[in-house]
Protein backbone atom coordinates (compact mmCIF):
# COMPACT_ATOMS: atom_id res chain seq x y z
CA UNK A 1 0.00 0.00 0.00
CA UNK A 2 1.25 3.59 -0.99
CA UNK A 3 -0.25 5.04 2.09
CA UNK A 4 0.10 9.01 1.75
CA UNK A 5 2.28 10.43 -0.57
CA UNK A 6 3.71 13.59 -0.89
CA UNK A 7 4.68 15.39 -4.23
CA UNK A 8 7.46 16.74 -4.56
CA UNK A 9 9.63 15.71 -1.84
CA UNK A 10 12.34 18.80 -2.18
CA UNK A 11 11.49 22.27 -3.61
CA UNK A 12 13.36 25.58 -3.80
CA UNK A 13 11.37 28.87 -4.47
CA UNK A 14 12.04 32.33 -5.29
CA UNK A 15 10.11 34.86 -2.95
CA UNK A 16 6.51 35.70 -4.39
CA UNK A 17 6.22 32.56 -6.76
CA UNK A 18 3.71 29.99 -6.11
CA UNK A 19 3.55 26.10 -6.21
CA UNK A 20 0.96 23.43 -4.87
CA UNK A 21 2.00 20.44 -2.83
CA UNK A 22 0.28 17.76 -3.48
CA UNK A 23 -1.14 14.81 -1.10
CA UNK A 24 -2.68 11.65 -1.95
CA UNK A 25 -3.84 8.99 0.03
CA UNK A 26 -5.10 5.48 -0.99
CA UNK A 27 -6.68 4.59 2.35
CA UNK A 28 -10.05 6.41 1.86
CA UNK A 29 -9.44 8.31 5.02
CA UNK A 30 -12.11 11.13 5.60
CA UNK A 31 -9.74 13.26 7.36
CA UNK A 32 -6.35 14.62 6.10
CA UNK A 33 -4.50 17.77 7.29
CA UNK A 34 -1.46 19.66 6.61
CA UNK A 35 1.45 20.43 9.06
CA UNK A 36 4.80 22.10 8.75
CA UNK A 37 7.85 21.55 11.15
CA UNK A 38 10.10 24.14 12.00
CA UNK A 39 13.21 23.45 13.87
CA UNK A 40 12.16 23.33 17.92
CA UNK A 41 8.80 24.19 17.49
CA UNK A 42 7.32 20.71 17.11
CA UNK A 43 4.41 19.45 14.20
CA UNK A 44 1.77 22.78 13.77
CA UNK A 45 -1.68 22.66 12.09
CA UNK A 46 -2.15 24.70 8.89
CA UNK A 47 -5.43 23.13 7.38
CA UNK A 48 -7.25 20.41 7.62
CA UNK A 49 -9.99 18.81 6.13
CA UNK A 50 -12.75 16.35 7.89
CA UNK A 51 -14.15 14.98 4.53
CA UNK A 52 -14.35 16.19 0.13
CA UNK A 53 -15.69 19.39 -0.07
CA UNK A 54 -14.93 20.16 3.61
CA UNK A 55 -11.89 22.05 5.31
CA UNK A 56 -10.46 24.16 8.18
CA UNK A 57 -8.15 25.99 9.10
CA UNK A 58 -5.45 25.33 11.67
CA UNK A 59 -2.91 27.23 13.93
CA UNK A 60 -1.21 28.82 11.23
CA UNK A 61 -2.98 29.27 7.80
CA UNK A 62 -1.95 32.69 6.71
CA UNK A 63 -0.41 32.19 3.15
CA UNK A 64 -1.64 28.75 2.70
CA UNK A 65 -5.12 27.25 0.49
CA UNK A 66 -6.31 24.08 0.56
CA UNK A 67 -9.29 22.43 -1.32
CA UNK A 68 -10.46 18.88 -1.01
CA UNK A 69 -12.76 18.35 -4.21
CA UNK A 70 -12.20 14.28 -3.91
CA UNK A 71 -11.61 12.12 -0.43
CA UNK A 72 -7.68 10.91 -1.95
CA UNK A 73 -6.17 14.26 -2.73
CA UNK A 74 -5.78 17.48 -0.66
CA UNK A 75 -2.86 19.75 -2.22
CA UNK A 76 -1.39 22.96 -0.15
CA UNK A 77 -1.26 25.79 -2.21
CA UNK A 78 1.46 28.89 -1.71
CA UNK A 79 0.44 31.79 -3.94
CA UNK A 80 3.09 34.32 -2.83
CA UNK A 81 6.02 32.40 -1.11
CA UNK A 82 7.58 34.32 1.79
CA UNK A 83 10.95 33.15 3.13
CA UNK A 84 8.74 32.05 6.44
CA UNK A 85 7.79 29.59 4.35
CA UNK A 86 10.99 27.72 4.36
CA UNK A 87 9.83 24.51 6.57
CA UNK A 88 9.44 21.02 6.45
CA UNK A 89 5.97 20.34 5.51
CA UNK A 90 3.80 17.02 6.25
CA UNK A 91 0.43 15.61 5.01
CA UNK A 92 -1.21 13.36 7.73
CA UNK A 93 -4.78 11.68 7.22
CA UNK A 94 -6.45 9.30 9.55
CA UNK A 95 -9.55 7.45 9.41
CA UNK A 96 -12.56 9.25 10.42
CA UNK A 97 -13.28 12.99 11.50
CA UNK A 98 -13.58 11.76 15.38
CA UNK A 99 -10.18 12.52 16.06
CA UNK A 100 -9.81 9.24 17.80
CA UNK A 101 -7.37 7.50 15.37
CA UNK A 102 -3.85 8.53 15.05
CA UNK A 103 -1.95 10.14 12.08
CA UNK A 104 -0.63 8.88 9.26
CA UNK A 105 2.12 11.01 7.44
CA UNK A 106 3.82 11.23 4.25
CA UNK A 107 7.28 11.37 4.34
CA UNK A 108 7.34 14.89 3.97
CA UNK A 109 8.27 18.33 1.32
CA UNK A 110 11.42 20.04 2.62
CA UNK A 111 10.74 23.87 1.08
CA UNK A 112 12.88 26.69 0.79
CA UNK A 113 12.04 30.04 0.05
CA UNK A 114 15.02 32.05 -1.31
CA UNK B 1 -7.12 26.02 24.26
CA UNK B 2 -5.29 22.67 24.43
CA UNK B 3 -1.14 22.34 24.68
CA UNK B 4 1.46 19.97 25.13
CA UNK B 5 4.45 20.26 26.98
CA UNK B 6 7.76 18.53 26.56
CA UNK B 7 10.31 19.93 28.71
CA UNK B 8 13.31 18.22 27.72
CA UNK B 9 14.56 19.63 24.69
CA UNK B 10 17.50 17.00 23.99
CA UNK B 11 18.66 13.86 26.30
CA UNK B 12 21.79 12.27 25.45
CA UNK B 13 22.57 8.59 27.11
CA UNK B 14 24.80 5.87 26.68
CA UNK B 15 23.85 3.01 25.22
CA UNK B 16 21.68 0.34 27.75
CA UNK B 17 20.60 3.27 29.68
CA UNK B 18 17.09 3.31 30.50
CA UNK B 19 15.53 6.72 29.65
CA UNK B 20 11.93 8.91 30.25
CA UNK B 21 10.66 11.46 28.29
CA UNK B 22 8.15 14.01 29.53
CA UNK B 23 4.68 14.45 28.15
CA UNK B 24 2.19 17.33 30.01
CA UNK B 25 -0.45 18.45 28.77
CA UNK B 26 -3.25 20.78 29.25
CA UNK B 27 -7.33 20.60 28.40
CA UNK B 28 -10.59 21.23 29.66
CA UNK B 29 -11.86 18.05 27.45
CA UNK B 30 -12.83 15.30 29.47
CA UNK B 31 -12.45 12.96 26.80
CA UNK B 32 -9.32 13.13 24.73
CA UNK B 33 -6.74 11.04 23.14
CA UNK B 34 -2.71 11.26 23.84
CA UNK B 35 -0.01 10.07 21.58
CA UNK B 36 3.34 9.44 21.12
CA UNK B 37 5.35 9.42 17.38
CA UNK B 38 8.94 8.76 16.85
CA UNK B 39 10.99 11.14 14.02
CA UNK B 40 13.79 8.81 13.50
CA UNK B 41 17.42 10.45 11.19
CA UNK B 42 15.10 9.93 8.05
CA UNK B 43 12.61 12.11 8.51
CA UNK B 44 9.57 9.68 8.98
CA UNK B 45 6.98 10.20 11.33
CA UNK B 46 6.06 6.71 12.86
CA UNK B 47 3.19 6.39 15.12
CA UNK B 48 4.12 4.28 18.66
CA UNK B 49 0.87 4.35 20.90
CA UNK B 50 -2.50 5.92 21.55
CA UNK B 51 -3.64 6.55 25.15
CA UNK B 52 -8.06 7.26 25.98
CA UNK B 53 -8.43 9.75 28.99
CA UNK B 54 -10.83 6.64 30.21
CA UNK B 55 -7.63 4.34 30.34
CA UNK B 56 -5.19 5.01 32.82
CA UNK B 57 -3.54 1.91 32.90
CA UNK B 58 -0.10 1.41 31.94
CA UNK B 59 1.35 0.03 28.82
CA UNK B 60 4.77 -1.96 28.34
CA UNK B 61 5.70 -3.27 24.76
CA UNK B 62 9.07 -5.00 24.68
CA UNK B 63 11.49 -1.87 25.70
CA UNK B 64 8.73 0.50 25.28
CA UNK B 65 6.58 1.81 28.49
CA UNK B 66 3.93 4.74 29.12
CA UNK B 67 3.30 6.03 31.97
CA UNK B 68 0.22 7.79 32.23
CA UNK B 69 -1.26 9.86 34.89
CA UNK B 70 -4.42 11.92 34.89
CA UNK B 71 -4.10 13.64 38.13
CA UNK B 72 -0.89 15.17 36.47
CA UNK B 73 -1.60 15.38 33.54
CA UNK B 74 1.21 13.34 32.17
CA UNK B 75 2.08 10.64 29.33
CA UNK B 76 5.42 9.98 30.10
CA UNK B 77 7.21 7.87 27.77
CA UNK B 78 9.71 5.44 29.00
CA UNK B 79 12.47 3.66 26.89
CA UNK B 80 14.66 0.59 28.77
CA UNK B 81 18.06 -0.76 27.90
CA UNK B 82 18.19 1.93 25.30
CA UNK B 83 19.71 1.54 21.81
CA UNK B 84 21.76 3.61 19.20
CA UNK B 85 18.50 2.77 17.13
CA UNK B 86 16.32 4.67 19.74
CA UNK B 87 17.92 7.50 18.43
CA UNK B 88 15.40 10.26 17.44
CA UNK B 89 13.08 12.76 17.79
CA UNK B 90 9.88 11.93 20.08
CA UNK B 91 6.45 13.79 19.74
CA UNK B 92 3.71 13.70 22.07
CA UNK B 93 0.27 14.50 20.78
CA UNK B 94 -3.15 15.41 22.67
CA UNK B 95 -6.59 15.14 20.24
CA UNK B 96 -10.01 15.74 21.24
CA UNK B 97 -13.00 14.77 19.22
CA UNK B 98 -15.18 17.73 19.35
CA UNK B 99 -12.31 19.95 18.05
CA UNK B 100 -10.65 17.64 14.83
CA UNK B 101 -7.52 18.72 15.83
CA UNK B 102 -4.42 17.30 17.01
CA UNK B 103 -1.76 19.66 19.15
CA UNK B 104 2.28 18.63 19.16
CA UNK B 105 4.54 18.85 21.83
CA UNK B 106 7.64 20.95 20.60
CA UNK B 107 9.75 17.53 20.91
CA UNK B 108 12.13 16.15 22.75
CA UNK B 109 15.83 14.84 20.26
CA UNK B 110 17.03 11.63 22.07
CA UNK B 111 20.64 10.52 20.82
CA UNK B 112 21.89 7.28 22.63
CA UNK B 113 25.62 6.65 22.31
CA UNK B 114 27.27 3.49 21.76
Amino acid sequence: NAGVTQTPKFQVLKTGQSMTLQCAQDMNHEYMSWYRQDPGMGLRLIHYSVGAGITDQGEVPNGYNVSRSTTEDFPLRLLSAAPSQTSVYFCASRPNYANTGELFFGEGSRLTVL
Amino acid sequence: AQKVTQAQTEISVVEKEDVTLDCVYETRDTTYYLFWYKQPPSGELVFLIRRNSFDEQNEISGRYSWNFQKSTSSFNFTITASQVVDSAVYFCALSDPSAGKSTFGDGTTLTVKP
